[in-house]
């Protein structure tokens, strides 16, 4: 069975662009979650979908949203791109929403000049 | 506020010695509690996770943890480490209303010849 998949792997913007990372989940897992990994800030919660539903939202400003389709990928978008939004951002699936084991993908790296 | 605290940011051990990291949890109810591991450039993969039941779980690569709930810690523990157990590694506490996890900073693990 594949593993979760993130494209485009690596990402360079500038600042004040806009910019949407892909997630495709494993298949059968209907919930998404996102996460942005900083040195500083480490592993952040950004949002989890689940039936094409927003269900967690983390503390993160609204330019950062997202949204999911019905084969259960995922986007997420980020505008107006600032130098502090340069991060690893992970996706992760799982089967349902209730504390199950999430699977991560690779990560987006995307870095912001 | 729930939150996950892992004291140490950085340990060296040789291989062959035995390996303990620790994790701390603040959480009202009883948590879904998790380990994982990430390698240079790459996602997170999961070594362990507990549910409920036996405080003592068995995971990948000779990994165990156990869960005090007096203590509100889910140590990380193995018998002996290999060099290729170098990575950095996450304690994480599941919600239970839904797929948001909660990280602490991270432990990265050397391993000395």
């Amino acid at each position: 069975k594949a593993g979760v998949t993130q494209t485009p792997r690596y990402l360079i913007k500038t600042r004040g662009q806009q910019v949407t990372l892909s997630c495709s989940p494993i298949s059968g897992h209907r919930s998404v979650s996102w996460y942005q990994q900083t040195p500083g800030q480490g592993l952040q919660f950004l949002f989890e979908y689940f039936s094409e539903t927003q269900r967690n939202k983390g503390n993160f400003p609204g330019r950062f949203s997202g949204r999911q389709f019905s084969n259960s990928r995922s986007e997420m978008n980020v505008s107006t791109l600032e130098l502090g939004d340069s991060a690893l951002y992970l996706c992760a699936s799982s089967l349902n929403t209730q504390g199950d084991e999430q699977f991560f993908g690779p990560g987006t790296r995307l870095t912001v000049l | 506020a729930q939150s996950v605290t892992q004291p140490d940011i950085h340990i060296t051990v040789s291989e062959g010695a035995s390996l303990e990291l620790r994790c701390n949890y603040s959480y009202g109810a009883t948590p879904y509690l998790f380990w994982y591991v990430q390698s240079p450039g790459q996602g997170l993969q999961l070594l362990l996770k507990y549910f409920s039941g036996d405080t003592l779980v068995q995971g990948i690569k000779g990994f165990e943890a156990e869960f005090k709930r007096s203590q509100s810690s889910f140590n990380l523990r193995k018998p002996s480490v290999h060099w290729s157990d170098a990575a950095e590694y996450f304690c994480a506490v599941g919600l239970n209303q839904g797929g948001k996890l909660i990280f602490g900073q991270g432990t990265e693990l050397s391993v000395k010849p």
